[in-house]
């Protein structure tokens, strides 16, 4: 079974759209996360959520609002997007913890390459 | 605040040659220092992780030890395989949310 799973794996959009990413995890975690890849493979986190609460909201324009509707879940939607927004998109996911500070792995997703237009 | 810094690669090896890569950090305090690999198409997985000074972590024939003197933490494998060819990440977590490096691209030739 896939522990952390995201959808979709490709989004093609134009600029100006609003689109969601949805991820999921089945590993009983407490903690989840939304992380971009620029093209150059650079990886940075964008927010955290623990137990439904946001920990973790780095300087990310606010047209991206996460949602946790359940610990299971923390999706992600994007308004008015903006070239600058093409990237691949990783959902992950750890025990416990807030994010900051711990020994905790975190697990990835397959990521969503997003591509705006 | 608190950064990675990692070789830059690419980095091209022949079969069953020894692999180092290079991972120094700054940080405040004692962080938690991971390497993660992502194989082509797919997210990230941990490889190993130390989370004190002179740790050393290991997985699938990886090692990484947990220099606090040097501030350091260098990757290293001793026979590589082409099953290994991926890019790898050093990250640490201490006051901050898990920090990466910018990555470190392997390919390994038969």
């Amino acid at each position: 079974d896939t522990a952390v799973s995201q959808t979709p794996k490709y989004l093609v959009t134009q600029m100006g759209n609003d689109k969601s990413i949805k991820c999921e995890q089945n590993l009983g975690h407490d903690t989840m996360y939304w992380y971009k890849q620029d093209s150059k493979k650079f990886l940075k986190i964008m927010f955290s959520y623990n137990n439904k609460e946001l920990i973790i909201n780095e300087t990310v324009p606010n047209r991206f609002s996460p949602k946790s509707p359940d610990k299971a879940h923390l999706n992600l939607h994007i308004n008015s997007l903006e070239l600058g927004d093409s990237a691949v998109y990783f959902c992950a996911s750890s025990l416990t913890g807030t994010g900051i500070g711990g020994t905790d792995t975190q697990y990835f997703g397959p990521g969503t390459r997003l591509t705006v237009l | 605040g608190d950064s990675v810094t990692q070789m830059e690669g690419p980095v091209t090896l022949s079969e069953e040659a020894f692999l180092t890569i290079n991972c120094t950090y700054t940080a405040t305090g004692y962080p938690s220092l991971f390497w993660y690999v992502q194989y082509p198409g797919e997210g990230l997985q941990l490889l190993l992780k130390a989370t004190k000074a002179d740790d050393k972590g290991s997985n699938k024939g990886f090692e990484a030890t947990y220099r606090k003197e040097t501030t350091s933490f260098h990757l290293e494998k001793g026979s590589v395989q082409v099953s290994d060819s991926a890019v790898y990440f050093c990250a640490l977590t201490g006051n901050t949310p898990l920090v990466f490096g910018k990555g470190t691209r392997l390919s390994v030739i038969a």
